[in-house]
């Protein structure tokens, strides 16, 4: 089956650090782009991080940009999110999900973060 | 949100159910990326269309998308219990690069 999990999530004091990781197995890792997409307690998605088949291009939104960075290991079919410096407002869950930015066809269940002192 | 949805939508068992999605000229009116998501609590989120009308194999043709100037629709036909979720919007925005609704939950 295709499948990716989301791990990494907790709490964390503001201006902390917390590094995600989603691994990815039933399908080609390295021939797929990725994604981070978050979702704050009673609000849309929001798109946060995209990463090109072999490293090659990236983009991020710009509430995390500068703070969070995005990386992939395709030797280990795993996608990280580094995120440093964060905010209260960064409390989400947090989803790894393929494909191109604007169509993401499969998604985490997601992992949890919670940003508070 | 960027999208704007209506926040909730119900119908009964058998029934169609339209659920609106309304941008601008830089996102939904602009370009053929709209994409619309179901989602379960505590399951992953579904793709359940692209490209404003095209399902992904395996979603059932009771899902259909279509748009018309900056408003995206995602109507269900012949509802099932299983269809109660949430449903959200979303649009490439050239420089953004792409955006969400709110989210509209599904009552059946």
């Amino acid at each position: 089956d295709v499948q990716l999990v989301e791990s990494g999530g907790g709490l964390v004091q503001p201006g902390g650090s917390l590094r995600l990781s989603c691994a990815a197995s039933g399908f080609r890792f390295g021939a797929s782009a990725m994604n981070w997409v978050r979702q704050a307690p009673g609000r849309g998605p929001e798109w946060l991080s995209y990463i090109s088949t072999g490293s090659l291009n990236f983009n991020y939104a710009d509430s995390v940009k500068g703070r969070f960075t995005i990386s992939r290991d395709d030797a280990k079919n795993s996608l990280f999110l580094q995120m440093n410096s964060l905010r209260d407002d960064d409390t989400a869950v947090y989803y790894c999900a393929r494909g191109p930015e604007h169509t993401l066809d499969v998604w985490g269940q997601g992992t949890t973060v919670t940003v508070s002192s | 949100s960027a999208l704007t949805q209506p926040p909730s939508a119900s119908g009964s068992p058998g029934q169609s159910v339209t659920i609106s999605c309304t941008g601008t000229s830089s996102d939904v009116g602009g370009y053929k990326y709209v994409s619309w998501y179901q989602h379960h609590p505590g399951k992953a989120p579904k793709l359940l269309i692209f490209e404003v009308n095209r399902r992904p194999s395996g979603v059932p043709d009771r899902f259909s998308g279509s748009k018309s100037g900056n408003t995206a629709s995602l109507t269900v036909s012949g509802l099932q219990p299983e269809d109660e979720s949430e449903f959200y919007c979303s649009s490439y925005a050239g420089n953004r690069p792409v955006v969400f609704g709110g989210g509209t939950k599904l009552t059946v």
